[in-house]
């Protein structure tokens, strides 16, 4: 199975700033999905921004950009203008486009925002 | 629309207990997955159904644990004899279809379940 790897288990960023969130993963695939996935304190997950492994260009979402780089199986998130409502949980992931379809997730940062 | 709802938020039960947790996916949606996440941890893989049937169980820690989805819609995890071991929230996750580029699984908010 796929293992997804959260060095960071805490982070904290002042308000309006950035902080960079990492993801390193371990896959003998050539063909996968990316996710980042928020999750506050009301347990719901939310899907913040995907990434084909196909494509090149990173992804973008409004203040939420990624860092893909395939060849170092690396995923980091970029939150830029940081915001009192970003605080949260969250969690890297990793979906295979061959086989499963369940996500495999990692053990998560918890991101505070120092207003 | 209704996102996916999950009943109880939370389950307080004793050891040796049966419990059923139930999910209701986004009307339409064919695809539902279960999955837990123990304290600390992020969400492991249980089972994923594809319309009534159980596409991949393989998370499935043992047979004390049990899923349906009968109609295809609204699906109910079983845990029988439970073990302090199996509290955790238990999320439920629906798509509108199963693999493909374009697969966004949505969440509901869990119901915590907690083993005495």
């Amino acid at each position: 199975a796929q293992t997804v790897t959260q060095s960071q288990p805490e982070m904290s960023v002042q308000e309006a700033e950035t902080v960079t969130l990492s993801c390193t993963y371990d896959t003998s695939e050539s063909d996968y999905y990316l996710f980042w996935y928020k999750q506050p304190p009301s347990r719901q997950m939310i899907l913040v921004i995907r990434q084909e492994a196909y494509k090149q260009q990173n992804a973008t979402e409004n203040r939420f950009s990624v860092n893909f780089q395939k060849a170092a199986k690396s995923f980091s998130l970029k939150i830029s203008d940081s915001q009192l409502g970003d605080a949260a949980m969250y969690f890297c992931a990793y979906r295979s486009s061959n086989t499963g379809n369940q996500f495999y997730f990692g053990t998560g940062t918890s991101l505070t925002v120092i207003p | 629309g209704a996102g996916v709802s999950q009943t109880p938020s939370n389950k307080v039960t004793e050891k040796g207990k049966y419990v059923e947790l139930r999910c209701d996916p986004i009307s339409g949606h064919t695809a539902l997955y279960w999955y837990r996440q123990s304290l600390g941890q992020g969400p492991e893989f249980l089972i994923y159904f594809q319309g009534t049937g159980a596409a991949d169980d393989s998370g499935l820690p043992n047979d004390r644990f049990f899923a349906v989805r009968p109609e295809g819609s609204v699906s109910t995890l079983k845990i029988q004899r439970t073990e302090r071991g199996d509290s955790a929230v238990y999320l439920c996750a629906s798509s509108l279809l199963a693999g493909g580029s374009y697969n966004e699984q949505f969440f509901g908010p869990g119901t915590r379940l907690t083993v005495l």
